[in-house]
């Protein structure tokens, strides 16, 4: 299984704007990033996800390195309720074969 | 549209016992995943129903069984069980052929498992 590595926390004020990084030097050519968080008491939820170009969408901004060894996942300005355990997740491209989680960044927001 | 739901959403039950998690799959979506989320990790796979069959199996002992009905709801049945069962069972659900990398999954709230 492709495995990516991510910090185990950091820490963000609010309305700054935050980076959280991702290793995943085992990509193969046909796996995506994507990416989670998960809310306290809450199940995953959907943030973004890409192949090769950088994304952006109304939550955040992806940017992927050019050999695709690591990304990046760009929150612009912090919230408080961004507050959460960001999930980076190479999607495996076999039939039937689902997410792989590792155990995520915890990010903290300061008021 | 209505999304994810499960029930119940917590439960306690004894080693030894049987216990039947529901999901209702969001409006549309014809796939279903399972998930054990144990303290402080993050979610690890069951297995998937596309269609009312199984089509992925993560590394889970056969006391883990599940069904989809035609209506693409699904259960998680557990038989005999452990204590490390105890968990937050979350069910995704997402449309289209399984096995594509663009499908997003939709999860619901989980269900808390306490096994005493």
């Amino acid at each position: 299984d492709a495995k990516t590595t991510q910090p185990n926390s950091m820490e963000s004020n609010e309305e700054e704007p935050v980076h959280l990084p991702c290793n995943h030097s085992t990509i193969s050519g046909t796996d995506y990033i994507h990416w989670y968080r998960q809310l306290p008491s809450q199940g995953p939820e959907y943030v973004i996800h890409g192949l090769t170009s950088n994304v952006n969408n109304r939550m955040a901004s992806l940017a992927i390195a050019e050999d695709r060894k690591s990304s990046t996942l760009i929150l612009h300005r912090a919230t408080l309720r961004d507050a959460a355990v960001y999930y980076c997740i190479l999607r495996e491209y076999n039939y039937g074969q689902n997410f792989v989680f590792g155990p995520g960044t915890r990010l903290s927001v300061l008021p | 549209e209505t999304g994810v739901t499960q029930s119940p959403t917590h439960l306690i039950k004894t080693r030894g016992q049987q216990v039947t998690l529901r999901c209702s799959s969001q409006s549309g979506h014809n796939t279903v995943s399972w998930y054990q989320q144990a303290l402080g990790q993050g979610p690890q796979f069951i297995f998937q129903y596309y269609r009312e069959e199984e089509n992925g199996r993560g590394n889970f002992p056969p006391r883990f069984s599940g069904l989809q009905f035609p209506n693409y709801s699904s259960e998680l049945n557990v038989n005999a069980l452990e204590l490390d069962d105890s968990a937050l069972y979350l069910c995704a659900s997402s449309s289209g052929t399984s096995g594509s990398s663009y499908n997003e999954q939709f999860f619901g709230p989980g269900t808390r498992l306490t096994v005493l």
